[in-house]
């Protein structure tokens, strides 16, 4: 167990519904990442959130949203998805300045 | 063009070979090169962190060498086992805020009986 916790593990939905992905980073990480991991390619940074704001973006579509909660955790909104957005989608936590980032074991989204 | 890139895609041992993995990278400026094993369906886990000054880390039966002039890393592995059937993947850090993590696409390892 890494300490990121992500959930659910597995999705399965329909093209055009939404989902929600939660992480709960490590105990006393401010940064929460997200990453895209599609068939065979490498991981996409999405999003970077430290104790609760936007820092910086990435590739991120219009459709995805993320926010970063009081508590720390994080949640990732898919919208109106496509079955290219079939995926893991991975998050991980960092305390800020030491670099070390730990990830989580990631959720596993199917678009049918 | 990716700008990390790795060699070979995907590698087939014998268990107790030893195998090297190589990554070549293009951006800059970077603080620090990582090399990630990433089990099927299981998020990276660090295996070693290498500054630019750094030439060698080691860890265990993972040997890592960093060439900064000539932007190449490589990762060997000894006495390979099963266990180490997995995706190794170079991340390249860079300095400053945002986004710091470049990832390689990963050589997929199989070690085989």
């Amino acid at each position: 167990d890494s300490g990121v916790t992500q959930t659910p593990k597995h999705l399965i939905t329909a093209t055009g519904q939404r989902v929600t992905l939660r992480c709960s980073p490590r105990s006393g990480d401010l940064s929460v990442y997200w990453y895209q991991q599609s068939l065979d390619q490498g991981l996409q940074f999405l999003i970077h959130y430290y104790n609760g704001e936007e820092r910086a973006k990435g590739n991120i579509l219009e459709r995805f949203s993320a926010q970063q909660f009081p508590d720390l955790h994080s949640e990732l909104n898919l919208s109106s998805l496509e079955l290219g957005d079939s995926a893991l989608y991975f998050c991980a936590s960092s305390v800020a300045g030491t670099g070390h980032y730990t990830f989580g074991s990631g959720t596993r989204l199917t678009v049918v | 063009k990716n700008q990390v890139e790795q060699s070979p895609q995907s590698l087939i041992i014998l268990e107790g070979k030893n195998c090297t993995l190589q990554c070549n990278y293009t951006v800059s400026p970077f603080s620090n090169l990582r090399w990630y094993k990433q089990d099927t369906g299981r998020g990276p886990v660090s295996l070693t962190i290498m500054t630019f000054s750094e030439n060698t880390k080691s860890n265990g039966r993972y040997t890592a060498t960093l060439d900064a002039d000539t932007k190449q890393s490589s990762l060997h592995i000894t006495a390979s086992q099963l266990s180490d059937s997995a995706s190794y993947i170079c991340v390249v850090i860079l300095t400053g805020g945002g986004n710091k993590l470049t990832f390689g696409t990963g050589t997929q390892l199989k070690v085989e009986l």
